[in-house]
Protein backbone atom coordinates (compact mmCIF):
# COMPACT_ATOMS: atom_id res chain seq x y z
CA UNK A 1 0.00 0.00 0.00
CA UNK A 2 1.64 3.46 -1.25
CA UNK A 3 1.89 5.99 1.61
CA UNK A 4 3.26 8.43 -0.02
CA UNK A 5 1.09 9.05 -3.48
CA UNK A 6 1.97 11.42 -6.53
CA UNK A 7 -1.39 10.63 -8.61
CA UNK A 8 -0.42 12.85 -11.61
CA UNK A 9 2.34 10.89 -13.24
CA UNK A 10 3.34 13.98 -15.86
CA UNK A 11 2.45 17.79 -15.63
CA UNK A 12 3.49 20.22 -18.72
CA UNK A 13 3.78 23.88 -18.21
CA UNK A 14 4.62 26.92 -20.28
CA UNK A 15 7.95 28.78 -19.30
CA UNK A 16 7.32 31.23 -17.06
CA UNK A 17 3.89 30.62 -15.47
CA UNK A 18 3.56 28.17 -12.19
CA UNK A 19 4.25 24.57 -12.05
CA UNK A 20 2.44 23.02 -9.23
CA UNK A 21 2.77 19.35 -8.30
CA UNK A 22 1.22 17.62 -5.96
CA UNK A 23 1.27 14.83 -3.05
CA UNK A 24 -0.69 12.88 -0.80
CA UNK A 25 0.35 10.29 2.50
CA UNK A 26 -1.50 8.63 4.57
CA UNK A 27 0.78 7.48 7.44
CA UNK A 28 0.38 9.98 10.45
CA UNK A 29 3.15 9.65 11.95
CA UNK A 30 5.25 11.19 8.94
CA UNK A 31 6.60 14.61 10.43
CA UNK A 32 9.08 15.34 7.48
CA UNK A 33 8.64 16.15 4.03
CA UNK A 34 10.92 16.36 1.37
CA UNK A 35 11.18 17.04 -2.53
CA UNK A 36 13.98 15.55 -4.56
CA UNK A 37 14.31 16.28 -8.42
CA UNK A 38 15.68 13.73 -10.67
CA UNK A 39 17.21 13.97 -14.23
CA UNK A 40 17.96 11.10 -16.54
CA UNK A 41 20.92 8.62 -15.44
CA UNK A 42 21.87 11.28 -12.27
CA UNK A 43 20.41 10.42 -8.61
CA UNK A 44 17.41 12.27 -6.94
CA UNK A 45 18.93 15.72 -5.90
CA UNK A 46 17.34 17.62 -2.92
CA UNK A 47 15.51 20.73 -4.18
CA UNK A 48 13.25 21.59 -0.39
CA UNK A 49 12.21 20.54 2.56
CA UNK A 50 9.32 21.49 5.46
CA UNK A 51 8.65 20.30 9.19
CA UNK A 52 5.58 19.13 10.09
CA UNK A 53 5.28 22.02 12.51
CA UNK A 54 5.69 24.37 9.48
CA UNK A 55 2.97 24.65 6.66
CA UNK A 56 4.96 26.89 4.41
CA UNK A 57 8.70 26.53 3.98
CA UNK A 58 10.17 29.34 0.80
CA UNK A 59 13.46 29.05 -1.04
CA UNK A 60 13.80 31.11 -4.58
CA UNK A 61 11.47 29.99 -6.72
CA UNK A 62 10.32 27.13 -4.85
CA UNK A 63 7.32 27.11 -1.87
CA UNK A 64 6.49 24.08 -0.37
CA UNK A 65 2.75 24.34 1.30
CA UNK A 66 1.72 21.56 4.28
CA UNK A 67 -1.66 21.02 5.00
CA UNK A 68 -1.36 18.45 8.00
CA UNK A 69 -4.93 17.99 8.26
CA UNK A 70 -5.53 16.63 4.60
CA UNK A 71 -2.21 14.88 4.53
CA UNK A 72 -1.07 17.14 1.43
CA UNK A 73 1.74 18.69 0.13
CA UNK A 74 2.44 20.91 -2.89
CA UNK A 75 5.33 21.90 -4.44
CA UNK A 76 4.97 25.39 -6.36
CA UNK A 77 7.91 26.27 -8.91
CA UNK A 78 7.87 30.00 -10.34
CA UNK A 79 8.64 31.50 -12.55
CA UNK A 80 8.85 27.77 -13.77
CA UNK A 81 12.33 27.68 -16.51
CA UNK A 82 13.02 24.58 -19.27
CA UNK A 83 15.76 23.68 -16.76
CA UNK A 84 12.92 22.69 -14.18
CA UNK A 85 12.37 19.62 -16.39
CA UNK A 86 12.71 16.91 -14.74
CA UNK A 87 11.31 14.02 -12.64
CA UNK A 88 10.02 15.18 -9.15
CA UNK A 89 9.46 13.34 -6.16
CA UNK A 90 8.07 13.53 -2.89
CA UNK A 91 9.16 11.81 -0.44
CA UNK A 92 8.53 11.82 4.09
CA UNK A 93 10.36 10.51 6.99
CA UNK A 94 9.59 10.03 10.84
CA UNK A 95 11.33 10.47 13.90
CA UNK A 96 12.88 7.59 15.79
CA UNK A 97 13.09 5.99 12.17
CA UNK A 98 16.10 6.45 11.38
CA UNK A 99 15.06 9.20 8.93
CA UNK A 100 14.64 6.33 5.78
CA UNK A 101 12.65 7.90 3.31
CA UNK A 102 9.25 6.57 2.00
CA UNK A 103 8.71 8.27 -1.84
CA UNK A 104 6.41 8.34 -4.43
CA UNK A 105 6.09 7.69 -7.35
CA UNK A 106 7.21 10.63 -9.05
CA UNK A 107 5.42 13.70 -11.27
CA UNK A 108 7.20 14.30 -14.70
CA UNK A 109 7.47 18.26 -15.10
CA UNK A 110 8.03 19.33 -18.40
CA UNK A 111 8.63 23.29 -18.77
CA UNK A 112 7.94 24.21 -22.74
CA UNK A 113 9.93 27.23 -23.96
CA UNK B 1 35.36 13.18 -3.03
CA UNK B 2 32.55 15.94 -3.26
CA UNK B 3 29.41 13.75 -3.62
CA UNK B 4 28.22 10.04 -3.30
CA UNK B 5 29.51 7.72 -5.79
CA UNK B 6 28.63 4.42 -6.76
CA UNK B 7 30.04 1.77 -8.93
CA UNK B 8 29.34 0.24 -11.34
CA UNK B 9 27.62 2.54 -13.35
CA UNK B 10 26.22 -0.54 -14.82
CA UNK B 11 25.50 -4.12 -14.56
CA UNK B 12 24.67 -7.07 -16.71
CA UNK B 13 24.83 -10.34 -15.12
CA UNK B 14 23.12 -13.42 -15.87
CA UNK B 15 20.24 -15.12 -13.46
CA UNK B 16 21.89 -16.94 -10.84
CA UNK B 17 24.80 -14.66 -10.49
CA UNK B 18 26.07 -13.06 -7.71
CA UNK B 19 26.77 -9.57 -7.78
CA UNK B 20 28.26 -7.07 -5.42
CA UNK B 21 27.84 -3.08 -5.30
CA UNK B 22 30.01 -0.17 -3.76
CA UNK B 23 29.00 2.72 -2.81
CA UNK B 24 31.25 5.53 -1.52
CA UNK B 25 29.42 8.30 0.81
CA UNK B 26 30.33 11.75 1.54
CA UNK B 27 33.81 11.92 3.61
CA UNK B 28 32.40 12.15 7.18
CA UNK B 29 29.11 11.14 6.75
CA UNK B 30 27.73 8.44 9.37
CA UNK B 31 24.82 7.38 8.01
CA UNK B 32 24.35 5.23 5.24
CA UNK B 33 21.02 4.06 3.33
CA UNK B 34 20.74 1.91 0.04
CA UNK B 35 17.60 2.15 -2.11
CA UNK B 36 16.35 0.27 -4.99
CA UNK B 37 14.58 2.15 -7.69
CA UNK B 38 12.00 -0.30 -10.28
CA UNK B 39 10.91 1.25 -13.45
CA UNK B 40 7.67 3.63 -12.82
CA UNK B 41 8.83 3.38 -9.22
CA UNK B 42 10.07 5.44 -7.02
CA UNK B 43 13.08 4.49 -4.81
CA UNK B 44 12.74 1.86 -2.43
CA UNK B 45 14.23 1.97 1.14
CA UNK B 46 16.72 -1.52 1.13
CA UNK B 47 18.75 -1.11 4.77
CA UNK B 48 20.26 1.45 6.55
CA UNK B 49 23.92 1.94 8.36
CA UNK B 50 24.89 4.08 11.51
CA UNK B 51 28.06 3.81 11.52
CA UNK B 52 29.24 -0.10 10.77
CA UNK B 53 26.18 -1.48 12.10
CA UNK B 54 23.37 -2.17 10.27
CA UNK B 55 20.73 -0.30 12.32
CA UNK B 56 17.40 -1.13 9.92
CA UNK B 57 17.50 -4.04 7.12
CA UNK B 58 13.55 -3.91 7.05
CA UNK B 59 13.50 -3.47 3.38
CA UNK B 60 15.84 -6.27 2.51
CA UNK B 61 13.52 -8.14 0.03
CA UNK B 62 14.73 -11.43 1.06
CA UNK B 63 18.24 -13.22 2.64
CA UNK B 64 19.32 -13.29 -1.07
CA UNK B 65 20.34 -9.53 -0.05
CA UNK B 66 22.96 -8.43 2.25
CA UNK B 67 24.96 -5.60 2.93
CA UNK B 68 28.37 -4.44 4.46
CA UNK B 69 29.99 -1.32 5.86
CA UNK B 70 32.89 -2.72 7.48
CA UNK B 71 34.82 0.34 8.48
CA UNK B 72 32.00 2.73 8.41
CA UNK B 73 32.63 4.23 5.49
CA UNK B 74 32.10 2.52 1.83
CA UNK B 75 29.28 0.10 1.95
CA UNK B 76 28.74 -3.01 -0.73
CA UNK B 77 25.31 -4.42 -1.22
CA UNK B 78 25.84 -8.10 -2.20
CA UNK B 79 23.17 -10.05 -4.35
CA UNK B 80 23.25 -13.42 -4.34
CA UNK B 81 21.78 -15.81 -6.87
CA UNK B 82 20.33 -12.70 -8.68
CA UNK B 83 16.52 -13.11 -10.29
CA UNK B 84 15.58 -11.14 -13.08
CA UNK B 85 12.99 -9.29 -10.80
CA UNK B 86 16.88 -7.44 -9.06
CA UNK B 87 16.79 -5.70 -12.38
CA UNK B 88 16.26 -1.85 -11.22
CA UNK B 89 18.81 0.81 -10.37
CA UNK B 90 20.00 0.53 -6.84
CA UNK B 91 20.58 4.22 -5.36
CA UNK B 92 23.03 4.41 -2.48
CA UNK B 93 22.47 8.04 -0.11
CA UNK B 94 24.41 9.29 2.49
CA UNK B 95 23.22 11.81 5.39
CA UNK B 96 25.09 14.02 8.26
CA UNK B 97 23.80 13.37 11.33
CA UNK B 98 25.07 16.92 12.38
CA UNK B 99 23.96 20.57 11.53
CA UNK B 100 21.25 22.11 9.97
CA UNK B 101 20.27 19.88 7.15
CA UNK B 102 20.51 16.46 9.43
CA UNK B 103 17.67 15.61 7.72
CA UNK B 104 18.81 15.82 3.89
CA UNK B 105 19.96 12.46 2.50
CA UNK B 106 22.75 13.29 -0.85
CA UNK B 107 22.25 10.31 -3.30
CA UNK B 108 24.77 8.41 -5.91
CA UNK B 109 23.68 8.68 -9.18
CA UNK B 110 23.01 4.88 -8.64
CA UNK B 111 24.16 1.31 -10.44
CA UNK B 112 21.52 0.04 -12.94
CA UNK B 113 21.45 -3.67 -12.79
CA UNK B 114 20.09 -5.81 -15.37
CA UNK B 115 19.90 -9.78 -14.72
CA UNK B 116 18.94 -11.52 -18.08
Amino acid sequence: DQQVKQNSPSLSVQEGRISILNCDYTNSMFDYFLWYKKYPAEGPTFLISISSIKDKNEDGRFTVFLNKSAKHLSLHIVPSQPGDSAVYFCAASRGGSNYKLTFGKGTLLTVNP
Amino acid sequence: GAGVSQTPSNKVTEKGKYVELRCDPISGHTALYWYRQSLGQGPEFLIYFQGTGAADDSGLPNDRFFAVRPEGSVSTLKIQRTERGDSAVYLCASRNRGGLSYNEQFFGPGTRLTVL
